[in-house]
């Protein structure tokens, strides 16, 4: 069965310090890999995704994240973190299903950056 | 900027009510999706409709019907709402595709049931 993992689900960090959550997949098809984040009080949206190319992927507000293949991963990334990083992230993977495809979300993690 | 709005962002219903939550998407999106967002649980899928009158399972369907009469409107109906739905409410959307476009949401919808 397809399933998407987290890590944590509550990271604890300090202003400037370096982030990395950790995802995991479990689907035999074509990856389409998508991060989202929901802040405070609003909706999600769209970190960054990785559906081909270069597996080293960029997104908005200095966040990035890599596929690795072999190892079914798709860790996100940001070498300093700000107060306003505080949310809510989700990583998902695009499964097959019929008439398209739905989206696999994992449990999500909740960072918390102290000022 | 694609807009996905959902009707309410708070409800209060009772045990035994029938509850209905609409969501309207302005992109002309085919793809549509409800899920509940419980904490530790992440998203989970309820129903996802791919077409106006199309409508498939999730993961989590028991309890709850659709309904897409038209493409830009999915409802998420409650027959006989229950406590344990007490819950966030999400709607998406998104265009056809080979899987690599992202979902769009809605503010969410936060149900008590009481």
């Amino acid at each position: 069965a397809q399933s998407v993992s987290q890590h944590n689900h509550h990271v604890i960090l300090s202003e400037a310090a370096s982030l990395e959550l950790g995802c995991n997949y479990s689907y035999g098809g074509t990856v389409n890999l998508f991060w989202y984040v929901q802040y405070p009080g609003q909706h999600l949206q769209l970190l960054l995704k990785y559906f081909s190319g270069d597996p080293l992927v960029k997104g908005i507000k200095g966040f990035e994240a890599e596929f690795i293949k072999s190892k079914f991963s798709f860790n996100l990334r940001k070498p300093s973190v700000q107060w306003s990083d505080t949310a809510e992230y989700f990583c998902a993977v695009n499964a097959q299903s019929t008439g398209g495809f739905k989206t696999i979300f994992g449990a999500g993690t909740r960072l918390f950056v102290k000022a | 900027d694609v807009k996905v709005t959902q009707s309410s962002r708070y409800l209060v219903k009772r045990t035994g009510e029938k509850v209905f939550l609409e969501c309207v998407q302005d992109m002309d999106h085919e793809n549509m999706f409800w899920y509940r967002q419980d904490p530790g649980l992440g998203l989970r899928l309820i129903y996802f409709s791919y077409d106006v009158k199309m409508k498939e399972k999730g993961d989590i369907p028991e309890g709850y019907s659709v309904s897409r009469e038209k493409k830009e409107r999915f409802s998420l109906i409650l027959e006989s709402a229950s406590t344990n739905q007490t819950s966030m409410y999400l709607c998406a959307s998104s265009p056809v595709s080979d899987g690599n476009q992202p979902q769009h949401f809605g503010d969410g919808t936060r149900l008590s049931i009481l």
